[in-house]
Parts: structure tokens; sequence; C-alpha cells
């Protein structure tokens, strides 16, 4: 198993300001991925996190609105940038470890 | 990636009963197949896996049975329990894909009754 611990577990921010969301590990990981699951939807991959270098985003995710830092394979930080309420949501972080385990999450809410 | 659905979004069962939880995935490539619950204020959790070079596997109460010619994914949980009630995800990955990526389905909403 793997344990995950995300910080903040929510947290409430005003438009324009940015949020820094961070994701450690118990112990080193190859793989780690970031998720969005807006209000009652499902979840949808944001980006890789790689270690040593810059994240692999997904189609409709870009590094300036969601930019992802890996300084090594226990954590990783993604922050949502220029809020909106379009940005209220859940962010999940999430490693491989045989399969795929999942932090508890953040809840974001943009004012 | 492809998406994967679901047919029901809200599933009521009384206590005691079996649940039938079904997927639909489009993706013919993919050939590593996960359900998830969700409880409220958490993130997913793991519940059972199948490989597409399976049609059945089984866990503790739980049953995921895969049809690949139909392309349909469900899950069985036994003697539905009240701490059974959460939102069930299923998601599909290639194991040739970098990293075991998941696309995941809609979700259902399994709501126990006692």
């Amino acid at each position: 198993s793997a344990v995950i611990s995300q910080k903040p577990s929510r947290d409430i921010c005003q438009r324009g300001t940015s949020l820094t969301i961070q994701c450690q590990v118990d112990s080193q990981v190859t793989m780690m991925f970031w998720y969005r699951q807006q209000p009652g939807q499902s979840l949808t991959l944001i980006a890789t996190a790689n270690q040593g270098s810059e994240a692999t985003y997904e189609s409709g995710f870009v590094i300036d609105k969601f930019p992802i830092s890996r300084p090594n394979l226990t954590f990783s930080t993604l922050t949502v940038s220029n809020l909106s309420p379009e940005d209220s949501s859940i962010y999940l972080c999430s490693v491989v470890r045989n399969i795929q385990y999942f932090g508890a999450g953040t809840r974001l809410s943009v004012l | 990636g492809e998406s994967v659905g679901l047919h029901l979004p809200t599933l009521s069962v009384q206590e005691g009963d079996n649940s039938i939880i079904n997927c639909a995935y489009s993706n013919s490539a993919s050939d590593y197949f996960i359900w998830y619950k969700q409880e409220s204020g958490k993130g997913p959790q793991f519940i059972i896996d199948i490989r597409s070079n399976m049609d059945k596997r089984q866990g503790q109460r739980v049953t995921v049975l895969l049809n690949k010619t139909v392309k349909h994914l469900s899950l069985q949980i036994a003697a539905t329990q009240p701490g059974d009630s959460a939102v069930y995800f299923c998601a599909e990955s290639s194991l040739e894909a970098a990293g075991n990526k998941l696309t995941f389905g809609g979700g259902t909403r399994v709501l126990v009754k006692p």
C-alpha cells in the first residue's frame, strides 16, 4: 500500500489568487499523478509529475495554469493559478505501487 | 483518451441484498480495469482489478466480471452493507501505457437502505 498525505485538505480562495497543493508519499515512487474532480463528477487526469523533468500534461491542461513540481521521489506540488470559480473542485494526487493509490484530496472553493 | 461510461448514475439497494454496478468502455485497446470506491470526503479507494485475459475475479464480497465482446464491466457486491454506501468508479487503462494512466467512468452512487 501507500500512505499519501495531501495538504491543505480544503481551502477557500479569492478569484485571481493561486493555491499550491502538496502531496507527500511515505516512500519513494516513480509515478505520481494529479487529478481534478469537479463537483459531482468523475476524475480527470491533469498531468503526470515526473521527477527531475517537466510534467506531462493531458489535453486541455497547460503548465501556465497548473504548474507542477516534483523535486524528489516522495513529494510533488500542484499549483492552480489565477483562480476562477470554475476551478472549484477536488484535486487529488495519486501514486502507483503495483496499483494506483489516491490521497484524500484537496477541496478548493473559489469565491 | 477514450472515455469509460456507466449505465446507472444511482443505485438504491436494500441492506443484505446484492448490488450490481455496470460500466461500458469504448477503448478496445484497454486491457486493465479497476473498480474504486469513494466515500464522502475521501479519495478513491481500490476495490478490485481485472486484466483482459480474465473474465471474472473475486475478492471479499466483491466480484468483477469482464465481457470483452461487448466491452462491459460489472461489479457485484454480495450482501450489501450500510458501509458500502459510496460512489463507485470503474477505470480503464492499458498495461503498456506509461505509468498506467487511468481513464475513469462517470461514477455510480450506491445508497444502502436499512
